[in-house]
């Protein structure tokens, strides 16, 4: 199927190796923002989220690091894995309802 | 547990037809979202209903567009006389409450010809 990560910045990491994406948002008014995944022919897929009242938040592997002061959202994905690669999104909102989203980056990672 | 589910996943339509992309959510999800994504975009948000309220339709690109949920549970979104330019993958996504976590749905690719 069509890739969902055409045209995208594109990062390649090697297995085992950390990952970090970059993202930076536009309204410093956001108060929530999440990181999502979305696979070739499937919806996002959320990852992990974060308060404006917080700046950094950490999941399973996952780590989500918010700077407001530069408007920047980063993820880091520890070890990753051939399973991680997709194309990442950062969205934000303000009041937890209809999400902005950010270009998306395409992850590879190579074996 | 099932997930959020659309149909038809692919819709091909001649321009000027009219189409409608149906999303049934995550039951009992209050709140119901559709998104547009053009190919290598992100999502862009196009309306969301509370229930069976339409609260905010600011993302409508035109009044072709038209969305309903008339019970509170499933959702439809038509595009009336289709144009080229209304190609994308249109994914809805439901949360258990208002600010919650949103589920998304694999889409609805539609291709106008």
């Amino acid at each position: 199927g069509e890739s969902v990560g055409l045209h995208l910045p594109t990062l390649s990491v090697q297995e085992g190796d950390n990952s970090i994406i970059n993202c930076a948002y536009s309204n410093s008014a956001s108060d929530y923002f999440i990181w999502y995944k979305q696979e070739s022919g499937k919806g996002p897929q959320f990852i992990i989220d974060i308060r404006s009242n917080m700046d950094k938040r950490q999941g399973q592997r996952v780590t989500v690091l918010l700077n407001k002061t530069v408007k920047h959202l980063s993820l880091q994905i520890a070890a990753t894995q051939p399973g991680d690669s997709a194309v990442y999104f950062c969205a934000e909102s303000l009041g937890g309802n209809k999400l902005t989203f950010g270009t998306g980056t395409q992850l590879k990672v190579e074996l | 547990g099932a997930g959020v589910s659309q149909s038809p996943r692919y819709k091909v339509a001649k321009r000027g037809q009219d189409v409608a992309l149906r999303c049934d959510p995550i039951s009992g999800h209050v709140s119901l979202f559709w998104y547009q994504q053009a190919l290598g975009q992100g999502p862009e948000f196009l309306t969301y209903f509370q229930n069976e309220a339409q609260l905010d339709k600011s993302g409508l690109p035109s009044d072709r567009f038209f969305a309903e949920r008339p019970e509170g549970s499933v959702s439809t979104l038509k595009i009336q006389r289709t144009q080229q330019e209304d190609s994308a993958v249109y994914l809805c996504a439901s949360s258990l409450s208002p600010a919650g976590e949103q589920y998304f749905g694999p889409g609805t690719r539609l291709t106008v010809t």
